[in-house]
Parts: structure tokens; sequence; C-alpha cells
């Protein structure tokens, strides 16, 4: 079974300053590793995601995260905080095999405000 | 424009009165799914479903009911809800493969 702890239920941060939202997995294959957005009141939105290939995956808004196999780690970063980032954040896995491996499996997510 | 639909968006209904949640695809996705989300909690998935008349319980099945007749539409039902049953409820789309996850705008249901 696959699991995902995000570690810190809320982040607060200055506008400009560095982001780092932290995301650890457990998967027993290769996993396929996602970080969505939630705006307030509306659904979520692909962030960024890596399946495979390269480590270090850009998404929108500025937004990367690095796959790092031997810490189980997605943690998301943004050089610099803008106000608008101002949302909740789920980071994702699902199993990188084929067949009948659809389900996401969702961390608990993280709000991140943004201090002017 | 491709999209999710879910209907409706906002509904109260007292505890044991059925109701279906609908949802809609237009982008001919194989995978559709449905989620909740309780504060704290995250996504949970509730039920998915692979393909026409081809569905599997997800992580929080109890007292769902789901049904694929159709490939564009995957409704909810709650035969007798209940007030846990109270949350926001999330349908989702995608094709097969790697590719991402397309989801609804959200459904807030509240149990009395």
């Amino acid at each position: 079974a696959q699991s995902v702890t995000q570690l810190g239920s809320h982040v607060s941060v200055s506008e400009g300053a560095l982001v780092l939202l932290r995301c650890n997995y457990s998967s027993s294959v290769p996993p396929y590793l996602f970080w969505y957005v939630q705006y307030p009141n509306q659904g979520l939105q692909l962030l960024l995601k890596y399946t495979t290939g390269a480590t270090l995956v850009k998404g929108i808004n500025g937004f990367e995260a690095e796959f790092k196999k031997s810490e189980t780690s997605f943690h998301l970063t943004k050089p610099s905080a803008h106000m608008s980032d101002a949302a909740e954040y789920f980071c994702a896995v699902r199993k990188g095999s084929g067949g009948s491996n659809y389900k996401l499996t969702f961390g608990k997510g993280t709000l991140l405000t943004v201090n002017p | 424009e491709a999209q999710v639909t879910q209907n409706p968006r906002y509904l109260i209904t007292v505890t044991g009165k059925k109701l279906t949640v609908t949802c809609s695809q237009n982008m001919n996705h194989e995978y559709m799914s449905w989620y909740r989300q309780d504060p704290g909690l995250g996504l949970r998935q509730i039920y998915y479903s692979m393909n026409v008349e081809v569905t599997d319980k997800g992580d929080v099945p109890e007292g769902y009911k789901v049904s694929r007749k159709e490939k564009r539409n995957f409704p909810l039902i709650l035969e007798s809800p209940s007030p846990n049953q109270t949350s926001l409820y999330f349908c989702a789309s995608r094709t097969g493969g790697n590719n991402e996850q397309f989801f609804g705008p959200g459904t807030r249901l509240t149990v009395l």
C-alpha cells in the first residue's frame, strides 16, 4: 500500500520568501508523484508531476519539486512567495505501473499563508 | 472546453433521504473517480471506474453506490444519507497512462 505524509498542516511565509512544502511517501513500487493546489472554494488543479526521467520537475506558477528516491521525498518549492500563492496544497502518489493502479493517495494537505 | 461538471454544487438534505450527485466529463476519459474531502483528512477515494460497467471500491465506500452506464457519466448515489456523510465531494477523470486527473468543481453536501 502507498501512503503520503505532508509535514506541517499549516505553513506561513512572508511575501518574497522561500516556500518549502514537505512531502514524504511510501510505495512498494516506483511511484508517480503529484502536487495539486486548491484555491479557496475551488477544485484541485495540478501543479506538477513526476513520472519518470528528470527528478527535478517544474510546474506552473514558478513551483518545482525534486524526487529523491533515497529520501522518499517530493518536496515542493518556490523561490519567492506571492500573495496569490495562498492556498491549500496536496501531495499525492500512485503506483507507477499500469493496469488497474488508478488510485491516487493524497496527503492531508498543507495550508499556505502568505503574509505581506 | 474540456471539463468535469458536477451537480448540484451545494445540497442540504436530511438523514435517510436518497440523493444522487451527478458527474459528467466531455474528454472521453476512461477513468473516473469520486473523492470526499474532510478537514485534516485530505481527499479520500470513495469509488472509481476504469470504464463502462467497471467499478471498484476505494478507501471509504461504505454508504455510497456508483454506476457507470455511459462513458461520460459517473453518478454518486447515497441511498440513505447520514450526518457523517456531510463533506465536500469531488469527481475526477483521466485517460490512461500517467496523465493527470481533472477534477470537477466540487459538491458541498450537508446532511442534517
